[in-house]
């Protein structure tokens, strides 16, 4: 699977718009993106993941760069609960199929009031 | 999405002593179930991934022998450590993914966590 490049840490004000990057450049052609976050002392949650169009769901947008060796996660209005490490994930073949996860060191956002 | 429980949330047991933890998918079939395992202030690493009635993949440095995985239906999954160690305490996470509808996404468990003393 291709390995990402995350900034450790970001800040964000509550209300704003939270943009998190990863940069995936040796991604290939069935590879798709993940994203999950932890909230300190759970599971991960599942946020949404892409091939190569932009996604969009009730939690986030995904916007995936043409060349898809980059991508960014938005959460359009964050809020305090969003604190959490986010993770991006690329994973090889279709869904359904035995590939694994395989977590990196993520960025760890801060919302602040 | 879908759900996946855990239990139990936390256990703490003497050195030597086997526990068990039970991962299920409440809501969907799930096909494969991974096990990880999270030290403090580090990300989570794959311990093991099984199929439903097959033996348990382990990843490198896992000890098969140590942790005993049991995917005997395609909603649950045991994870024994056996004669635990403090070394083994950790925070241990299981995963699940199925092959259809929302269970296709891989989804989490909220974590046991594990004290050896």
């Amino acid at each position: 699977d291709a390995k990402t490049t995350q900034p450790p840490s970001m800040d964000c004000a509550e209300g704003r718009a939270a943009n998190l990057p990863c940069n995936h450049s040796t991604i290939s052609g069935n590879e798709y993106v993940y994203w999950y976050r932890q909230i300190h002392s759970q599971g991960p949650q599942y946020i949404i993941h892409g091939l190569k169009n932009n996604e969009t769901n009730e939690m986030a947008s995904l916007i995936i760069t043409e060349d898809r060796k980059s991508s960014t996660l938005i959460l359009p209005h964050a809020t305090l609960r969003d604190t959490a490490v986010y993770y991006c994930i690329v994973r090889s073949g279709p869904l359904g199929t035995a590939s694994k996860l395989t977590f990196g060191t993520g960025t760890r956002l801060q919302v602040t009031l | 999405g879908a759900v996946v429980s855990q239990h139990p949330s936390w256990v703490i047991c003497k050195s030597g002593t086997s526990v068990k933890i039970e991962c299920r998918s409440l809501d969907f079939q799930a096909t494969t179930m991974f096990w990880y395992r999270q030290f403090p202030k580090q990300s989570l690493m794959l311990m093991a991934t099984s199929n439903e009635g097959s033996k348990a993949t382990y990843e490198q440095g896992v000890e098969k022998d140590k942790f005993l995985i049991n995917h005997a239906s395609l909603t649950l999954s045991t994870l024994t450590v056996t004669s635990a160690h403090p070394e083994d305490s950790s925070f241990y996470i299981c995963s699940a993914r199925g092959n259809a509808g929302v269970g296709k996404t891989q989804y989490f468990g909220p974590g046991t966590r594990l004290l050896v003393l």
